[in-house]
């Protein structure tokens, strides 16, 4: 059973650029989480999504920022406009419907904006 | 409101030493889970341990354990006998249910 994936391993965008980053959950999991992790500083929680919807943005910036999970295929979490401050690594973590208090962790998205 | 707090921003030790990374954590929720995790310099994520704020007791895995105690929200973890490959930033995190929130980390290095 494969770990969760996340690609591309590490992005550079210019700025005014779109960044896509990809979440493929374990097997059987069907929430996703995203996170965000500024240098220095702690993962800080941006949005939680179950298939096809979104149940907490809560910690999403208000612009530029949105996330999906469709039915079929990854989750996306996508940034438009990309401006230097969104240069940070980007987590997802999945799990089952049963194990709420289990997340497992992807390798992350390195987000490098020039 | 939940919260973790990692007091310690960075902390330097010589080889063998050993060593307490402090967490103190905040919920109204009775039921939730504390974790621990490594972040290498390579940037993932190591899962560390797990416990439910019903079990107190002390756990102990290899050089590594941990102190938990409700009466003062708090969930140490002491690296006993420290060794270079233990550099990393350690991170404490909280759930009930919900997203994790964690604390801000601690940057540990260990020197030979």
């Amino acid at each position: 059973n494969a770990g969760v994936m996340q690609n591309p391993r590490h992005l550079v965008r210019r700025r005014g650029q779109e960044a896509r980053l990809r979440c493929s959950p374990m097997k059987g999991h069907s929430h996703v989480y995203w996170y965000r992790q500024l240098p220095e500083e702690g993962l800080k929680f941006m949005v939680y999504l179950q298939k096809e919807n979104i149940i907490d943005e809560s910690g999403m910036p208000k612009e530029r920022f949105s996330a999906e999970f469709p039915k079929e295929g990854p989750s996306i979490l996508r940034i438009q406009q990309v401006v230097r401050g969104d240069s940070a690594a980007y987590f997802c973590a999945t799990r089952t419907s049963g194990s709420w208090e289990t997340q497992y962790f992807g390798p992350g998205t390195r987000l490098l904006v020039l | 409101a939940q919260k973790v707090t990692q007091a310690q921003t960075e902390i330097s030790v010589v080889e063998k030493e050993d060593v307490t990374l402090d967490c103190v954590y905040e919920t109204r929720d009775t039921t939730y889970y504390l974790f621990w995790y490594k972040q290498p310099p390579s940037g993932e994520l190591v899962f560390l341990i797990r416990r439910n704020s019903f079990d107190e007791q002390n756990e102990i895995s290899g050089r590594y354990s941990w102190n938990f105690q409700k009466s003062t929200s708090s969930f140490n973890f002491t690296i006993t006998a420290s060794q270079v490959v233990d550099s990393a930033v350690y991170f404490c995190a909280l759930t009930s249910g919900g997203d994790m929130r964690f604390g801000a980390g601690t940057r540990l290095t260990v020197k030979p």
